[in-house]
């Protein structure tokens, strides 16, 4: 299967201040990438597509302004947390799709804690 | 409204008991995927399941995709406390789209 990274794993930051996650596929080309929020205790909740060259697909009830993403090559996938405040607290995964099936592999995630 | 119900959210059990996981939906999907997740790490592939009835082996893992394609189960023999995690099933919602749905999840603790 695919690999992927996240850096950071974890990042603790003050509320009002932005935040850049980065997602990286280390062993194919990902012209697909997708982020997801997970809250404690629950499975994952997409939030948006991001597409390689093209704007991001975002989930409804997702702020496009808030959660910037930006996919500006086939290997690297960015979400950037703007003005963070408390309840964006989560944990963030991203994931690639394989193309050739339905699968996805996902990162490690990483966990945002807004003070 | 869920469009994969799993069952049950929550179980707890002894080693060596056995457990069946299922993955239940109204809506028939070309594939569904299996992952296992540990706290504070990502969901890791289990398996992927395509032709309706297919039976697929993982050690002492079972998982079956039911005939027409709307359920699935996964089934773990001699359960070990190295299986504890959150057991997620997941797919397609359009044939190809790459998106998924997800289950609720199962989490699923092995008490020695």
């Amino acid at each position: 299967g695919a690999v992927v990274s996240q850096h950071p794993s974890w990042v603790i930051c003050k509320s009002g201040t932005s935040v850049k996650i980065e997602c990286r596929s280390l062993d194919f080309q990902a012209t697909t990438m997708f982020w997801y929020r997970q809250f404690p205790k629950q499975s994952l909740m997409l939030m948006a597509t991001s597409n390689e060259g093209s704007k991001a697909t975002y989930e409804q009830g997702v702020e496009k302004d808030k959660f910037l993403i930006n996919h500006a090559s086939l290997t690297l996938s960015t979400l950037t947390v703007t003005s963070a405040h408390p309840e964006d607290s989560s944990f963030y995964i991203c994931s690639t799709a394989s193309g050739i099936t339905d699968t996805q592999y996902f990162g490690p995630g990483t966990r945002l804690t807004v003070l | 409204t869920q469009l994969l119900e799993q069952s049950p959210q929550f179980l707890s059990i002894q080693e060596g008991e056995n457990l069946t996981v299922y993955c239940n939906s109204s809506s028939v999907f070309s594939s569904l995927q299996w992952y296992r997740q540990e706290p504070g790490e990502g969901p890791v592939l289990l398996v992927t399941v395509v032709t309706g009835g297919e039976v697929k082996k993982l050690k002492r893992l079972t998982f079956q995709f039911g005939d027409a394609r709307k359920d699935s189960s996964l089934h773990i023999t001699a359960a070990q406390p190295g299986d504890t995690g959150l057991y997620l099933c997941a797919g397609p919602l359009i044939q190809g789209a790459q998106k998924l749905v997800f289950g609720q999840g199962t989490r699923l603790t092995i008490n020695p």
